[in-house]
C-alpha cells in the first residue's frame, strides 16, 4: 500500500533562517506531489505541485521554494524565513486527481 | 475558473444532532466531488467522494449525493457525535492536476 511521510512534525524557525521541509512517498510511481499552506484560520493555500521529476509548478510567488530531486521526493525550501511564512504546511500525493489526494501529517512552522 | 462554495462556520451541534454542510460549485464538465476531513493538529483525510450526478459518497456514516441540477454536494450525517468535531473540506476536480477546495467548515458537538 502506499505511504506519505512528512517531517519534521513540528519546526520553530528564527526570521532569516533557512528552510528545508522533505516529503516522501512509497509504494508507488510517477505521483503527483503537492505543497500546501494552512494559515492561522482554515483555507488551505496551493504553494506548489509536480507532476514529474524536475517539473515544478509555482501557484504563489513567493520566498519559497520546491524540488523533486527523485521521483517520490519533494522538497519545500527557503533561503531566508520571513515572519509571515509560520503556519501549517501539508505535503499531498494523488496517482489521479480525479479519485483525490493523500494528505500527509503536516509540519507546523513556527518564525519567531 | 473552478470554484467551490461552503458555509461560513462554526456549526456547534449538540450530540446525536443531525448534521448537513453545504456545499455548492463552479466547474466545467462533470467534476469529481470530494468531502475531506481535518481533524485538530492531522493533515486532511478524504471522507468520501463521487464521481458522477446522482453518485452518493458515503463513510463512517456520513454521506453526500453528487447534484447536478443544483450544482451541489451537501455532506449530511444523521447523528454526530463528540468526534465528529473537526473541519470538514469540500473539494472538486474537473480534470485539471489540481483540487480545487473550499474554505472549510468547522464542526464543534457538544456532549
Amino acid at each position: 500500500s502506499q505511504t506519505i511521510h512528512q517531517w519534521p512534525a513540528t519546526l520553530v524557525q528564527p526570521v532569516g533562517s533557512p528552510l528545508s521541509l522533505e516529503c516522501t512517498v512509497e509504494g508507488t510511481s510517477n505521483p503527483n506531489l503537492y505543497w500546501y499552506r494552512q494559515a492561522a484560520g482554515r483555507g488551505l493555500q496551493l504553494l506548489f505541485y509536480s507532476v514529474g521529476i524536475g517539473q515544478i509548478s509555482s501557484e504563489v510567488p513567493q520566498n519559497l521554494s520546491a524540488s523533486r530531486p527523485q521521483d517520490r521526493q519533494f522538497i519545500l525550501s527557503s533561503k531566508k524565513l520571513l515572519l509571515s511564512d509560520s503556519g501549517f504546511y501539508l505535503c499531498a500525493w494523488s496517482a489521479d486527481s480525479n479519485y483525490g489526494y493523500t494528505f500527509g501529517s503536516g509540519t507546523r512552522l513556527t518564525v519567531v | 475558473g473552478d470554484s467551490v462554495t461552503q458555509m461560513e462556520g462554526p456549526v456547534t451541534l449538540s450530540e446525536e444532532a443531525f448534521l448537513t454542510i453545504n456545499c455548492t460549485y463552479t466547474a466545467t464538465g462533470y467534476p469529481s466531488l470530494f468531502w475531506y476531513v481535518q481533524y485538530p493538529g492531522e493533515g486532511l483525510q478524504l471522507l468520501l467522494k463521487a464521481t458522477k450526478a446522482d453518485d452518493k459518497g458515503s463513510n463512517k456514516g456520513f454521506e453526500a449525493t453528487y447534484r447536478k441540477e443544483t450544482t451541489s454536494f451537501h455532506l449530511e450525517k444523521g447523528s454526530v457525535q463528540v468526534s465528529d468535531s473537526a473541519v470538514y473540506f469540500c473539494a472538486l476536480n474537473s480534470g485539471y492536476s489540481t483540487l480545487t477546495f473550499g474554505k472549510g467548515t468547522m464542526l464543534l458537538v457538544s456532549p
